[in-house]
């Protein structure tokens, strides 16, 4: 069966770094997209880009272009995304999730939730 | 960038009521519109795609229409078990922007 698994949480201070990964197994890694989404606690969901783990290609928000960067390793079916210069406002849960057939998330990673404090 | 807004942010209604959810987007994208549940806790939830069709194990009170600007999720008999935020997300090119959500509780 299809699945997604993140890394756990991360607390990290302002200006950090912090890289996410994501774990697929259950389809062939290479062959469908990943998509990035975030959520701060009690919020809306924020779309931040895509990545072809086949190509390495990769689309950003343009609000994260800059500081954030979308990776994969083919051999280890890993997708990871690296978020720099951390800001309080980036304490949020972060979701890798596949896009299926009809171009949507259709599988969802557990979630990684990011602490960004002093 | 296509902005995304949702109407209402919030409602509340009785079991059995009929609830329609309005998304609207800055330009016309076509029928390249989404939208998913999501319950406390969990990731979010893919009802309607190509904002009309089912996702496969969908219960069938669950519709959408529209295409362009103006699109509308509706639940024609509401349950319990809908209690939950819905986003609306275009799809047509990145980026993939959702609404702000519109949380459903039972009056």
């Amino acid at each position: 069966q299809v699945q997604l698994v993140q890394s756990g949480a991360e607390v990290k201070k302002p200006g950090a770094s912090v890289k996410v990964s994501c774990k697929a197994s259950g389809y062939t890694f290479t062959s469908f997209d990943i998509n990035w989404v975030r959520q701060a606690t009690g919020q809306g969901l924020e779309w931040m880009g895509w990545m072809n783990p086949n190509s390495g290609n990769t689309g950003y928000a343009q609000k994260f272009q800059g500081r954030v960067t979308m990776t994969r390793n083919t051999s280890k079916s890993t997708a990871y995304m690296e978020v720099s210069s951390l800001r309080s406002d980036d304490t949020a849960m972060y979701y890798c999730a596949r896009v299926g057939y009809n171009l949507l998330p259709d599988y969802w990673g557990q979630g990684t939730l990011v602490t960004v404090s002093s | 960038d296509i902005q995304m807004t949702q109407s209402p942010s919030s409602l509340s209604a009785s079991v059995g009521d009929r609830v329609t959810i309005t998304c609207r987007a800055s330009q016309g994208i076509s029928n390249f519109l989404a939208w998913y549940q999501q319950k406390p806790g969990k990731v979010p939830k893919l009802l309607i795609y190509a904002a009309s069709a089912l996702q496969l194990g969908v219960p069938s009170r669950f519709s959408g229409s529209g295409s362009g600007t103006e699109f509308t999720l509706t639940i024609s008999s509401l349950q319990p078990e809908d209690v939950a935020t819905f986003y609306c997300q275009k799809y047509n090119s990145a980026p993939l922007t959702f609404g702000p959500g519109t949380k459903v509780d039972i009056k």
